[in-house]
């Protein structure tokens, strides 16, 4: 079993819906959280992280993170087709935000 | 902007065969690190370097795969021989510090026939 599981999708949603994405991991020593997207054909880019237990937002983007239940979140609001992309849950038990743990990503696509 | 630029794009070879890829990291970026990606799956991390030296290589399949940084700086990873399991995306990335942001390049997509 893998320590990070993602449904891989791939999720499709009218435009201007939200966008609900998920991950559970096995390690209980994951400190932090990380969501990363990639467009085809590029590497992953950051997009939120969050340290321990707890919610995050930043613009359309809200990460949250439920230590006790293992299960961490990203929403997208009023998803644009621009947000089109595959979208990667990562974790770390240190502070080595490089030394992560991926889930296998789940592809979002966002229709006009 | 400041990127992480990794060479080739895209590589074909045959199984057997010999195959590097080369990493120039953001500048002054201290830490580096080398992930694969499958096609459909996450990137896996193969090695991590802080400055010239090898932090954690666990990952490595040290049989055919080697990595070196050696003035600290770029950084090659090679395949000998390549395996047709080996087809995958390899990912450079690059962090100032440990507890910073790693910065992704776009990656060299190795197929192996």
């Amino acid at each position: 079993q893998k320590e990070v599981e993602q449904d891989p999708g791939p999720l499709s949603v009218p435009e201007g819906a939200i966008v609900s994405l998920n991950c559970t991991y096995s390690n209980s020593a994951f400190q932090y959280f990380m969501w990363y997207r990639q467009y085809s054909r590029k590497g992953p880019e950051l997009l939120m992280y969050t340290y321990s237990s707890g919610n995050k937002e930043d613009g359309r983007f809200t990460a949250q993170v439920d230590k006790s239940s293992k299960y961490i979140s990203l929403f997208i609001r009023d998803s644009q087709p621009s947000d089109s992309a595959t979208y990667l849950c990562a974790m770390s038990p240190t502070d080595s935000w490089g030394k992560l743990q991926f889930g296998a990503g789940t592809q979002v696509v966002v229709t006009p | 902007e400041a990127e992480v630029a990794q060479s080739p794009r895209y590589k074909i070879t045959e199984k057997s065969q010999a195959v590097a890829f080369w990493c120039d990291p953001i500048s002054g970026h201290a830490t580096l690190y080398w992930y694969r990606q499958i096609l459909g799956q996450g990137p896996e991390l193969l090695v991590q370097f802080q400055d010239e030296s090898v932090v954690d290589d666990s990952q490595l399949p040290k049989d055919r795969f080697s990595a070196e940084r050696l003035k600290g700086v770029d950084s090659t990873l090679k395949i000998q021989p390549a395996e047709l399991g080996d087809s995958a995306m390899y990912l450079c990335a690059s962090a100032g510090a440990l507890n910073t942001e790693a910065f992704f390049g776009q990656g060299t997509r190795l197929t192996v026939v």
